[in-house]
């Protein structure tokens, strides 16, 4: 089944404690970006991958960072996480310009 | 600076009726523009992408369509049903591998 899977689905952790959270494309698709859904802000774009080893940032990179190692998967990483970085994040892929699938969506709570 | 902007915010509509969302867009640069649905609690799901080239696209009960020039895109639901309920965002991409900027939705509530 063509799918974008996020782990995990739902995080809680405390401030300063570095995580990573997953996502992986098997649709061998070249564009992967993360959003961040916020209640009246609506969804943002953190970052992007046009390809392997290409990432550039989005209207909100602070804070995080992201890597392409790989074409299916594109983690992303909080360093030091924030309180102001609870939200609820979404990875998604596409061929280039083309019509963008989502993955379930990962709940990050940081006391 | 894109900037995106769906009205309305909120819509409530009886079963059955058609009906119209609206998205607009302020820089007519763009490479595509897609529809996604979103449940409450849930990811989303796409609906209909339309590429700048085209004028509209339609899936079933559904279509969009696109003019660049004015900047909008409308999605048409026909024959609405309560199993329509949800937020419908539009998202426009500015170039084949460029940023992507989404409204903030439109929720609507098909009362049965």
């Amino acid at each position: 089944e063509a799918q974008v899977t996020q782990n995990p689905r739902y995080l809680i952790t405390v401030t300063g404690k570095k995580l990573t959270v997953t996502c992986s494309q098997n649709m061998n698709h070249e564009y992967m970006s993360w959003y961040r859904q916020d209640p009246g802000l609506g969804l943002r774009q953190i970052y992007y991958s046009m390809n392997v080893e290409v990432t550039d940032k989005g209207d909100v990179p602070e804070g995080y960072k992201v890597s392409r190692k790989e074409k299916r998967n594109f983690p992303l990483i909080l360093e030091s996480p924030s309180p102001n970085q609870t939200s609820l994040y979404f990875c998604a892929s596409s061929f280039s310009g083309h019509e963008q699938f989502f993955g379930p969506g990962t709940r990050l709570t940081v006391l | 600076k894109q900037e995106v902007t769906q009205i309305p915010a909120a819509l409530s509509v009886p079963e059955g009726e058609n009906l119209v969302l609206n998205c607009s867009f302020t820089d007519s640069a763009i490479y595509n523009l897609q529809w996604f649905r979103q449940d409450p609690g849930k990811g989303l799901t796409s609906l209909l992408l339309i590429q700048s080239s085209q004028r509209e696209q339609t899936s079933g009960r559904l279509n969009a369509s696109l003019d660049k020039s004015s900047g909008r895109s409308t999605l048409y639901i026909a024959a609405s049903q309560p199993g329509d309920s949800a937020t419908y965002l539009c998202a426009v991409m500015e170039t084949s591998y460029d940023k992507v900027i989404f409204g903030p939705g439109t929720s609507l509530s098909v009362i049965p």
